[in-house]
Order: C-alpha cells, then sequence, then structure tokens
C-alpha cells in the first residue's frame, strides 16, 4: 500500500524557520518527482515546489523562492520542505505528494498544519 | 506564471442532473512534446485532493465514468453526467506543462 506521512508542522514566529517532512513506503521513491502543495485554511490548493527523481531539478512558485527549499533523501525514502523567513501567509496544511503529469500515478499525504503567528 | 481561471465558483446541483465545469488558461497548455498536461483535481470536505483527470481526458483508476474531461490549447471543461452525493466537494483545475504548475481557484459542488 501507498502511504505518505508528512510531519513537523507546528506553531512557529514571523521570521522563524521549519522543516516538514514527508515519509514514504508502498513505491519506489527514487524513481519519481516529488511536490509540495499547500493549502491556506478556507482556501484553495497552491503548488510549492517539485523534485526531479535524484534531486538534480527543483522549481519553485515565486511566493518562496529565496525562502524555501525542497530536497530529498532516497535513502530514506523521504522528502522535506525547509522553510525560512516565515510569514503569516505561509500559514498552510502542507501536503506531500507524489503525481506524474503523465498521468496514471497520484498519490498525497494527510497534510500537515504549519502556523505562523506571534 | 500561468492563471487558470475556473468558472462557475459555485456550483449548485440536483441529484441525478449534470454538470460541468469550465477552465481557462492564460496561455496554451500544450507542451514542447506534443502533450497537454492539464488535470482535474477533486477535493472532498476533509480530505486530501485526488485527480481525476489526466491529459485533458484520461480518468485516473478508479474514477467513474461518469466523470469526463474535454478541451484543447487554453479551455476545458469537466462534465458530471449524473451527479452523486459522493461528488459533493471542490474541483480544481491545474496545469503540468509549464513551470511552476498551477491550479484553478476552485469550484465548490454541493447539493441543491
Amino acid at each position: 500500500e501507498v502511504q505518505l506521512v508528512e510531519s513537523g508542522g507546528g506553531l512557529v514566529q514571523p521570521g522563524g524557520s521549519l522543516r516538514v517532512s514527508c515519509a514514504v513506503s508502498g513505491f519506489t521513491f527514487s524513481r519519481f518527482w516529488m511536490s509540495w502543495v499547500r493549502q491556506a485554511p478556507g482556501k484553495g490548493l497552491e503548488w510549492v515546489a517539485n523534485i526531479k527523481e535524484d534531486g538534480s531539478e527543483k522549481y519553485y512558485v515565486d511566493s518562496v523562492k529565496g525562502r524555501f527549499t525542497i530536497s530529498r533523501d532516497n535513502a530514506k525514502n523521504s522528502l522535506y520542505l525547509q522553510m525560512n523567513t516565515l510569514r503569516a501567509e505561509d500559514t498552510a496544511v502542507y501536503y506531500c505528494a507524489s503525481t506524474t503529469r503523465g498521468g496514471g500515478w497520484d498519490h498525497w499525504g494527510q497534510g500537515t498544519l504549519v502556523t505562523v503567528s506571534s | 506564471d500561468v492563471v487558470m481561471t475556473q468558472s462557475p465558483l459555485s456550483l449548485p446541483v440536483t441529484l441525478g442532473q449534470p454538470a460541468s465545469i469550465s477552465c481557462r488558461s492564460s496561455q496554451s497548455l500544450v507542451h514542447s512534446d506534443g502533450n497537454t498536461y492539464f488535470n482535474w483535481f477533486q477535493q472532498r470536505p476533509g480530505q486530501s485532493p485526488r485527480r481525476l483527470i489526466y491529459k485533458v481526458s484520461n480518468r485516473e483508476s478508479g474514477v467513474p465514468d461518469r466523470f469526463s474531461g474535454s478541451g484543447s490549447g487554453t479551455d476545458f471543461t469537466l462534465k458530471i453526467s449524473r451527479v452523486e452525493a459522493e461528488d459533493v466537494g471542490v474541483y480544481y483545475c491545474m496545469q503540468g506543462t509549464h513551470w511552476p504548475w498551477t491550479f484553478g481557484q476552485g469550484t465548490k459542488v454541493d447539493i441543491k
């Protein structure tokens, strides 16, 4: 069974840092692009970042460029999102997703809530 | 970034009746490899999103055939032939042709 389990969310002050993680099982993690998608409370979905199978390519939405870093450890079947200089508008549920744009593969975690507030 | 614009944003439907959602992109979604990486996602209340349709008109495994997608270039449509109670939720279009991938604002479907 494919499973993606996020962790590491919590309350952080504006300007602070947090790292969220995603532990993957049930498929060959190193063969798939991975993504982070977020959803602010009561709002829509926003694609945050993607990372290639070997970590050699990364893409970010403009609003997080220079502040967030996506990374992966294929030996540990884990995906990460390091978030620095956090702002109130970064408050959201952060989902880990493995979804190929070519179709036929789409799996999401349950999400982890990050709250940025003083 | 590519802007995805959905309409309507709210769609009250009658059980057993059809429903349709439109999505327009700010630029063509035809990739240089010839594919159009346009998707529809469903998010039921309290659940994570899941993809229903990929590459405009292909259903993911397990998606009921009452869901269908169509369109090309910049204009796309999701149709539900006969709405069932389990279809309540928010539907998002999403493009994967251009970086960064982007979603539409979402269309909330509920029962009249």
